[in-house]
């Protein structure tokens, strides 16, 4: 299957920083990525759709000045969670179909975030 | 919006017996139903899936099924192994501008006992 690199695979970082979380296809090009985030023992819920060269949309319920997304290339999309709290503490994973038509999609490794 | 919900929430079964997990979706229009394993702490994987112009679609131990009239669909793992233990979910496609986007059930955690 197709690969999707996800960085870093951990971090931890005071609250009222901010963190970047990237997400590559490394090889296939992904107009859009996805973002979840999934809490301890839970399903992954759908934060975001990342659309190069276009605004991300966003989930209900998901702030997008507080969850940033930028779909740079073809080939990267970056989430940045500004000003972090320990709610926000959690593991975010993004996903790439590699055929919008086929809808196949695979999934980075995961960024498991802890803020202090 | 689209709603999935998934039964059981974890399933204890016997080294070599089956295990069926289902799932039932709301919105009509969903077109494709993949499922997923998750191993504590890593990515989901991608085990097999189906689209709504295929009833049933089988892949060595691995089968799903899915009923379009009952909107509901099922994985079947048969002769079960340890190595089946894992978090298994189940997803439904909704359209979107930007491709189709994924709605997934609650998970079901599945033990095998050897």
């Amino acid at each position: 299957g197709a690969v999707v690199s996800q960085h870093p695979s951990w971090v931890i970082c005071k609250s009222g920083t901010s963190v970047k979380i990237e997400c590559r296809s490394l090889d296939f090009q992904a107009t859009t990525m996805f973002w979840y985030r999934q809490f301890p023992k839970q399903s992954l819920m759908l934060m975001a759709t990342s659309n190069e060269g276009s605004k991300a949309t966003y989930e209900q319920g998901v702030e997008k000045d507080k969850f940033l997304i930028n779909h740079a290339s073809l080939t990267l999309s970056t989430l940045t969670v500004t000003s972090a709290h320990p709610e926000d503490s959690s593991f975010y994973i993004c996903s790439a179909p590699t055929d919008l038509a086929k809808n196949i999609q695979y999934f980075g490794a995961g960024t498991r975030l802890s803020v202090l | 919006g689209e709603n999935v919900e998934q039964h059981p929430s974890t399933l204890s079964v016997q080294e070599g017996d089956s295990a069926v997990i289902k799932c039932t979706y709301s919105d009509s229009a969903s077109n494709y139903f993949p499922w997923y394993k998750q191993e504590l702490g890593k990515r989901p994987q991608l085990i097999i899936d189906i689209r709504s112009n295929v009833g049933e679609k089988k892949d060595q131990r691995i089968a799903v099924t899915l009923n379009k009239t009952a909107k509901h669909f099922s994985l079947h793992i048969t002769e079960t192994q340890p190595e089946d233990s894992a978090v298994y979910f189940c997803a439904a496609s909704i359209g979107g501008e930007y491709g189709n986007k994924l709605v997934f059930g609650a998970g079901t955690i599945l033990r095998v006992k050897s």
